[in-house]
Order: structure tokens, then C-alpha cells, then sequence
């Protein structure tokens, strides 16, 4: 079984507050990271795909930024806002398996107002 | 629209009984996903299908069986022989096996023992 290590586990801040959360994963056999989204009472929704070392991405406020070499990937919320409350997943794909994904146990953020 | 349909959303199963989760996809994908969530941890590969007629153990699978006879359906049966099946079940779906793309989830079935 992989190891996906996501830190940290919980995250309380401030409306407007900036916070980052990490992926760690194996850093070898890369095929792909995933970033999804987990609100309550709804299903994981995919924020980025990560494919390429160095790789930033960028979705209004959230940006996520790939380290293959070193095994990790950053998630940046900007100016965090109570609608961006939710667990964030990451999910490893390993080149010689691209058909299956590990994830990680999530990093859940609340955003207070 | 298309997606993923998980049914029944709330399953109550008694000790010793078989129960089936149904998922349902209109996306036309290859491959087929269950994860169990237990509280506080992350989502665990149960079953997964590449393709129709085919299914790979994932990391957990003992207790559990599925079957895929059709594209659009992957049914998972948690068995009698699970000691601990009361967890949240989610199915997911990606275009095909080598795809890079993102999973695409249901709504989960949470399941607890009577």
C-alpha cells in the first residue's frame, strides 16, 4: 500500500485569513496528483490534476503547486472565505497502476466568519 | 446530466446479512471505484473495474465482492463476512484505466449494522 500523507489534519482560521496544506506522497513512479474538494453532505469534487514536476495551478483564490522530484504538492487557499469549509484530498497515481488512486486522509479546513 | 447515482443513500443491515449498494453511472466511463470512509481517515480502495467483465481486489477488499456485467453499473455486496461494515461507501468513475483524469463520486451510501 502507497503512502499519502496529508498535514495538517485540521485547520481552523479567520475569514481572510491565507493557509496551505501539504500532500506528501512517494517520488517515484509519478503519473499524477489529484486535489479534490469535500464539502459536507456532498461528493468529492476535483479541484486540479498535477501531471508535470513543477506545476502550479490555479482556480480563483486556490492555487497548488507539484514537487515530484521530492514528493509533494502545496494546496494555497488565499484570503479564505466560510464557503471554502471543507475537507481537501489529495490522490496519488503511480505510472505502473495509472488505473488506481491513493489518497491521503484529507486536511479539513474551517473558515470562521 | 450525467453522473453517478448511489442508492439507497441509508442502509441498515442486521448481523449476518448480505447487502448491496447499487452505482449507477451515465458518464460512459471504462473504470469503476469503491472507497469505504471510516470517521477521521481518508477514503480506502475497496474494489475497482477497468473494464467491463473485470475487477481488481483494491486494498481492503476482504468481506466485500462486486460485479461488473454492464458498463454503466458496478453493485458492491458487503457479506456477512465483514466484521466491521458500518462506514460511508462512496463509488466513483473515470474515463478509462490510463486516464489522468480526475475521479467523478456519487452521493455515498452510509451503511450501519442493526
Amino acid at each position: 500500500i502507497l503512502n499519502v500523507e496529508q498535514s495538517p489534519q485540521s485547520l481552523h482560521v479567520q475569514e481572510g485569513d491565507s493557509t496551505n496544506f501539504t500532500c506528501s506522497f512517494p517520488s517515484s513512479n509519478f503519473y499524477a496528483l489529484h486535489w479534490y474538494r469535500w464539502e459536507t453532505a456532498k461528493s468529492p469534487e476535483a479541484l486540479f490534476v498535477m501531471t508535470l514536476n513543477g506545476d502550479e495551478k490555479k482556480k480563483g483564490r486556490i492555487s497548488a503547486t507539484l514537487n515530484t522530484k521530492e514528493g509533494y504538492s502545496y494546496l494555497y487557499i488565499k484570503g479564505s472565505q466560510p464557503e471554502d469549509s471543507a475537507t481537501y484530498l489529495c490522490a496519488f497515481i503511480i505510472y505502473t497502476n495509472a488505473g488506481k488512486s491513493t489518497f491521503g486522509d484529507g486536511t479539513t479546513l474551517t473558515v470562521k466568519p | 446530466d450525467g453522473g453517478i447515482t448511489q442508492s439507497p443513500k441509508y442502509l441498515f443491515r442486521k448481523e449476518g446479512q448480505n447487502v448491496t449498494l447499487s452505482c449507477e453511472q451515465n458518464l460512459n466511463h471504462d473504470a469503476m471505484y469503491w472507497y469505504r470512509q471510516d470517521p477521521g481517515q481518508g477514503l480506502r480502495l475497496i474494489y475497482y473495474s477497468q473494464i467491463v467483465n473485470d475487477f481488481q481486489k483494491g486494498d481492503i477488499a476482504e468481506g466485500y465482492s462486486v460485479s461488473r456485467e454492464k458498463k454503466e453499473s458496478f453493485p458492491l455486496t458487503v457479506t456477512s463476512a465483514q466484521k466491521n461494515p458500518t462506514a460511508f461507501y462512496l463509488c466513483a468513475s473515470k474515463p478509462h484505466r490510463n486516464s489522468n483524469q480526475p475521479q467523478h463520486f456519487g452521493d455515498g451510501t452510509r451503511l450501519s449494522i442493526l
